[in-house]
């Protein structure tokens, strides 16, 4: 099977413009989450995704959007991007919601806002 | 919130030594998951651990969880070069089902 892919692996932004992040899950799963990581803050997450519908959300300003589609593939958007947002964002992807499930991650998507 | 502190966090051994990397929780652990990580890349899935007292195995990694100390041990049996990086323990939140906190992360160097 197909692992979790993310698209692109690299951007650089500038200041004020606005990102759109996708990810391809495993083949089978359908509960997305992304999570941003930075070096001060670590990893943190998001939102999560199942069944195109938002499950839950961390604790990030309204500027940080998602959706999933009905082939459980899903973007994240971020708008009015400011320097802050220069991380690592990464997408996992499970078969449910249950805590037993096991979660897989992407590659990762690098952000760089200039 | 849920806390997740790791310890030590970075650790030289020389290559054929054991290692033993710790994760103690703030609150009532409901499952721990063990990533490794490599720098700037994505994390790679090692072990989920759900009952008090599981233990799992996967080539030289051996991963515990100790529900009453709150707290999983991650123990790397004569380590090699192919083991350094990052290793990230989370845990899901105790709110919720799924979302995962994840502690600092603790950097591996294995020298020759």
């Amino acid at each position: 099977k197909a692992g979790v892919t993310q698209t692109p692996r690299y951007l650089i932004k500038t200041r004020g413009q606005q990102v759109t992040l996708s990810c391809s899950p495993i083949s089978g799963h359908r509960s997305v989450s992304w999570y941003q990581q930075t070096p001060g803050q670590g990893l943190q997450f998001l939102f999560e995704y199942f069944s195109e519908t938002q499950r839950n959300k961390g604790n990030f300003p309204g500027r940080f959007s998602g959706r999933q589609f009905s082939n459980s593939r899903s973007e994240m958007n971020v708008s009015t991007l400011e320097l802050g947002d220069s991380a690592l964002y990464l997408c996992a992807s499970r078969q449910g919601l249950a805590v037993n499930y096991e979660q897989y991650f992407g590659p990762g998507t690098r952000l760089t806002v200039t | 919130s849920q806390e997740l502190e790791q310890s030590p966090q970075s650790l030289i051994v020389q290559e054929g030594k054991n290692l033993t990397i710790n994760c103690t929780s703030s609150k009532t652990l409901y499952g721990l998951y063990w990533y490794k990580q490599k720098y700037g890349e994505g994390l790679i899935f090692l072990m989920m651990l759900q009952k008090g007292g599981e233990e799992k195995s996967h080539e030289k990694i051996t991963a515990k969880l100790d529900e009453k100390k709150q707290q999983s041990s991650l123990h790397i049996t004569a380590s090699q070069p192919s083991h350094a990086g990052i290793y990230l323990c989370g845990a899901p939140s105790s709110s919720g089902y799924s979302t995962l906190t994840f502690g600092k992360g603790t950097m591996l160097l294995v020298s020759p």
